[in-house]
């Protein structure tokens, strides 16, 4: 079966600091890969998107990059984390054939301090 | 005008009660149309989903889209405190999948 791995649980940064957080996925080939961040009161925006190795789409301008390295790994990262960068990120796949069945990581509580 | 527009209430019913959620939508590219179940500091998980006008049920779970409206709901009846939490509806074209804001909801014992 799949599974999707995300980490850290939760991350306290200070302002300024770098990020890395990375998702996995396992049990599949090709996922279609999403990044999205929770900050309360307003919802689920999706930052990124992959369909395929080096292919990353934005949906919005930030302080934040993407990159997947492998087939089954995405990486969302900042060279300088930003206050308003605390959020609840998200890390999601789907089969691309099947854009309904998308599944959900755990999710990164991260603070920025 | 935002894609997906959810009230994020929050909405409290006392427990049997049947409850109602709704999201409007403004891209007719939309095709497929879920909602998610997100109980606190945990990642959404897909209850239902749909890519055709008219009504889906699944148990004590209805999902209704209207695309004429470009209006989406989600029933539940008969809800129980453990249906506590917050429900987000989403709709996607190809690609992307855009969430609405989600919708707390409390089922008062």
């Amino acid at each position: 079966s799949q599974t999707i791995h995300q980490w850290p649980a939760t991350l306290v940064q200070p302002v300024g600091s770098p990020l890395s957080l990375e998702c996995t996925v396992e049990g599949t080939s090709n996922p279609n890969l999403y990044w999205y961040r929770q900050a309360a009161g307003r919802g689920l925006q999706l930052l990124f998107y992959s369909v395929g190795i080096g292919q990353i789409s934005s949906e919005v301008p930030q302080n934040l990059s993407a990159s997947r390295p492998q087939d089954r790994q995405f990486i969302l990262s900042s060279k300088k984390l930003l206050l308003s960068d605390s959020g609840f990120y998200l890390c999601a796949w789907n089969s691309g054939q099947a854009l309904t069945t998308t599944f959900f990581g755990q999710g990164t509580r991260l603070t920025v301090v | 005008q935002k894609e997906v527009e959810q009230d994020p209430g929050p909405l409290s019913v006392p427990e049997g009660a049947i409850v109602s959620l709704n999201c409007t939508y403004s891209n007719s590219a939309f095709q497929y149309f879920m909602w998610y179940r997100q109980y606190s500091r945990k990642g959404p998980e897909l209850l239902m989903y749909t890519y055709s006008s008219g009504n889906k049920e699944d148990g004590r779970f209805t999902a209704q889209v209207d695309k004429s409206s470009k209006y989406i709901s989600l029933f539940i009846r008969d809800s129980q405190p453990s249906d506590s939490a917050t429900y987000l509806c989403a709709m996607s074209d190809r690609d992307k999948i855009i969430f609405g804001k989600g919708t707390r909801l409390h089922i008062l014992p």
